[in-house]
């Protein structure tokens, strides 16, 4: 079990430019969760699919922020026309589903210059 | 308002001593999970609990649903316990809410 895999794990990007963020579940696991983590915002709920559907966004800026899951074995984040207070380690999480543990991955570290 | 709420914010101990960490909450639970997290480093779950008393070694975590709490107590510390203490709180609704955090210093 190689537990939940974030891909790259360091991104610097040019203000404008657009990211995009990669997390690979735990096999078998039907939820999976994206988070910010900021010094000033601590953690910050974004998103999270269910079986691959979206269930709740309701963290996620709208206007330049989207996910997907279009299979069950990853999900990304895309930012576009990324800002400097996009910086951040964006942190993605899966679980069996509700009522259980869940467990991270190590983190994309973004810094948009 | 904070739906989860940790104390202490932070706190300094010499290497021995016993740390108490609280979290209370205001919203209904569905499962309470405690996280540890070095500085710069991923987040490691410590405990699953959604209800009663868990040991792990010197880590004892202890979940009283109808108090709103749960407290995540360190038995004779060691510099390497260094770092932050989060608890997250999935509710009824399976929002997944974190708080604050302890950050948890140990003095040699």
């Amino acid at each position: 079990n190689a537990g939940v895999i974030q891909t790259p794990r360091h991104k610097v990007t040019g203000k404008g430019q657009e990211a995009t963020l990669w997390c690979e579940p735990i096999s078998g696991h039907s939820a999976v969760f994206w988070y910010r983590q900021t010094i000033v915002q601590g953690l910050e709920f974004l998103t999270y699919f269910r079986n691959q559907a979206p269930i709740d966004d309701s963290g996620m800026p709208k206007e330049r922020f989207s996910a997907q899951m279009p299979n069950q074995s990853h999900s990304t984040l895309k930012i576009q026309s990324t800002q400097p207070q996009d910086s951040a380690v964006y942190l993605c999480a899966s679980s069996l589903g509700t009522n259980s543990d869940y467990t991270f991955g190590s983190g994309t570290r973004l810094l948009v210059i | 308002g904070q739906q989860v709420q940790q104390s202490p914010a932070s706190l300094v101990l010499q290497e021995g001593e016993n740390a108490e960490l609280q979290c209370n909450f205001s919203t209904s639970l569905n499962s309470m999970q405690w996280f540890y997290q070095r500085p710069g480093g991923s987040l490691v779950s410590l405990f699953y609990n959604p209800s009663g008393t868990k040991h792990s070694g010197r880590l004892t975590s202890t979940t009283v649903i109808k108090e709103r709490r749960s407290s995540l107590h360190i038995s004779s510390s060691q510099t390497t316990d260094s770092g932050t203490y989060l608890c997250a709180l999935e509710s009824n609704t399976n929002k997944v809410v974190f708080g604050t955090g302890t950050r948890l210093q140990v003095l040699p």
